[in-house]
C-alpha cells in the first residue's frame, strides 16, 4: 500500500488533455518536491518532471505538472498514441526517510 | 551519453544472497547520489535504496532494511546492491538510477537486471 495515491487508470483520445492526480501527506508531498516518471514495462523508466514542475531537456512541453499543498498533478496535452504507459508520482518522505512512488496510473489512448 | 548498466541478476533460492552491480559511464559518477528501484511482476515501481556521494549515508525501504546493503566504488564508477536473506517477494527487475535532477529526481536509469527468488 503506497503512501501516495493515484488513480489506477486514465484515458483519452488523440489530441485530448489528460490529467493525473497524486495525493500525499505533509511528510512527503507537503514538504518535498514531486517528481513524475513514465514507464513502459520492459524498458527503463523515464523522468518526466522534477522539482514539482520542471521538465528535463528533451521532454516535450505537452507535459506539465503542478503541486499545491499535499497534492500534485500531471497534465498531458495533445495526447498521442506513444503516451500510452504507466505514470508514477514520487517524493521523498521525511517520516519514512525514504523515497516513495505512487501506485502508478495506466494511461490509454 | 550518460549510461547505467546493471548486472548480476540471477535465479536464487529463498534465504540466498546475491550482489547486483551497476556500471556508470558518461558522467562524473562520484558527484551524484545513486538509487536502486525495483519492479516486481505485475506491480509498480518500488524504491529500494539510496547512497550518498561519499557513501557516508545510505537509506533503505522498510521492506529490505536489515537484509540489503548498498555501496559504491567511485574509482571504478560502480554501484552495488548486496542482497541477503532473499525472499520470494524480492523477485523483481532491479534498476539503478542517478539522482541528478533537482533534489530527488532520478534522471538516468539502467535497463534493469532480473532477480528471481524461488524454490
Amino acid at each position: 500500500q503506497s503512501v501516495l495515491t493515484q488513480p489506477p487508470s486514465a484515458s483519452g483520445t488523440p489530441g485530448q488533455r489528460v490529467t493525473i492526480s497524486c495525493s500525499g501527506t505533509s511528510s512527503n508531498i507537503g514538504s518535498n518536491p514531486v517528481n513524475w516518471y513514465y514507464h513502459l514495462p520492459g524498458t527503463a523508466p523515464k523522468l518526466l518532471i522534477h522539482s514539482n514542475s520542471q521538465r528535463p531537456s528533451g521532454v516535450p512541453d505537452r507535459f506539465s505538472a503542478s503541486k499545491s499543498g499535499t497534492s500534485a498533478s500531471l497534465a498531458i496535452s495533445g495526447l498521442q498514441s506513444q503516451d500510452e504507459g504507466d505514470y508514477y508520482c514520487a517524493a521523498w518522505d521525511d517520516s519514512l526517510s525514504g523515497y516513495v512512488f505512487g501506485p502508478g496510473t495506466k494511461v490509454s489512448v | 551519453e550518460e549510461q547505467l548498466l546493471e548486472s548480476g541478476g540471477d535465479f536464487v533460492q529463498p534465504g540466498g544472497s546475491l550482489t547486483l552491480s551497476c556500471a556508470a559511464s558518461g558522467f562524473t559518477f562520484s558527484r551524484f547520489p545513486m538509487s536502486w528501484v525495483r519492479q516486481a511482476p505485475g506491480k509498480g515501481l518500488e524504491w529500494v535504496s539510496l547512497i550518498s556521494t561519499n557513501t557516508v549515508s545510505t537509506y533503505f525501504a522498510d521492506s529490505v532494511k536489515g537484509r540489503f546493503s548498498m555501496s559504491r566504488d567511485n574509482a571504478r564508477n560502480t554501484l552495488y546492491l548486496q542482497m541477503n536473506g532473499l525472499r520470494v517477494d524480492d523477485t523483481a527487475v532491479y534498476f539503478c538510477a542517478k539522482r541528478g535532477a533537482g533534489p530527488y529526481g532520478m534522471d538516468v536509469w539502467g535497463q534493469g537486471t532480473t532477480v528471481t527468488v524461488s524454490s
